[in-house]
């Protein structure tokens, strides 16, 4: 197993700004996923990105991959004070993306 | 109903008492997890099972036990608790697309 490790811990933006977050691994992958985390709450699964993907969108969601420098960033365009969460990458050594790994995550603060 | 429900949501139990922690789900994943999120930090994982009859340690699983039932029902349980077993404690399923998490149990031990 291997531990995403996010960058930066803590970010606070204006809504309607974009907000920006990475992820760096050490070892090969199969894929990488980005969970969301709302205070208290348990893990929401966001998007999904194959090893042999680049970029990837979901709404106002774009994921990036560099699997030459193991790394993979998260943007989320227009922020609304609904993002404000945290947010975890988990990267999946397997066909069932299993991590078993969760970094601290990036604390995203969204002010109105 | 939740895909992942998990039972109590919240508990306060007293030090040296066991309780137990249930997961049930709905996806029909084999594979299972426990685990823990302390204040600021990220997940450890206590357990996981990747079918009825496999069970396995994961970074932090002394102090506790698990049980899996059935292919939806994986339980947690403190033989013993302890004041530093306070935490949020998620239980999760898995397959190709990621995890699915339940709502978490909040458990103060005091």
């Amino acid at each position: 197993s291997q531990q995403g490790e996010e960058d930066p811990q803590a970010l606070s933006i204006q809504e309607g700004e974009n907000a920006t977050m990475n992820c760096s691994y050490k070892t090969s992958i199969n894929n990488l996923q980005w969970y969301r985390q709302n205070s208290g709450r348990g893990l929401v699964h966001l998007i999904l990105i194959r090893s042999n993907e680049r970029e990837k969108h979901s709404g106002r969601l774009r994921v990036t991959l560099d699997t030459s420098k193991k790394s993979s960033s998260l943007l989320i365009t227009a922020s609304r004070a609904a993002d404000t969460a945290s947010y975890f990458c988990a990267p999946g050594l397997d066909n069932y993306g299993q991590n078993f790994v969760f970094g601290p995550g990036t604390r995203l603060s969204v002010l109105p | 109903d939740a895909d992942v429900t998990q039972t109590p949501r919240n508990r306060i139990t007293k030090t040296g008492k066991r309780i137990m922690l249930e997961c049930s789900q709905t996806k029909g994943h084999d594979r299972m997890y426990w685990y823990r999120q302390d204040p600021g930090l990220g997940l450890r994982l206590i357990y996981y099972s990747f079918d009825v009859k496999d069970i396995n340690k994961g970074e932090i699983s002394d102090g506790y036990s698990v049980s899996r039932q059935a292919q939806a029902k994986f339980s947690l349980s403190l033989e013993s608790a302890i004041p530093n077993q306070t935490a949020l404690y998620f239980c999760a399923t898995s397959d190709w697309n990621g995890y699915t998490f339940g709502s978490g149990t909040r458990l103060t031990v005091v």
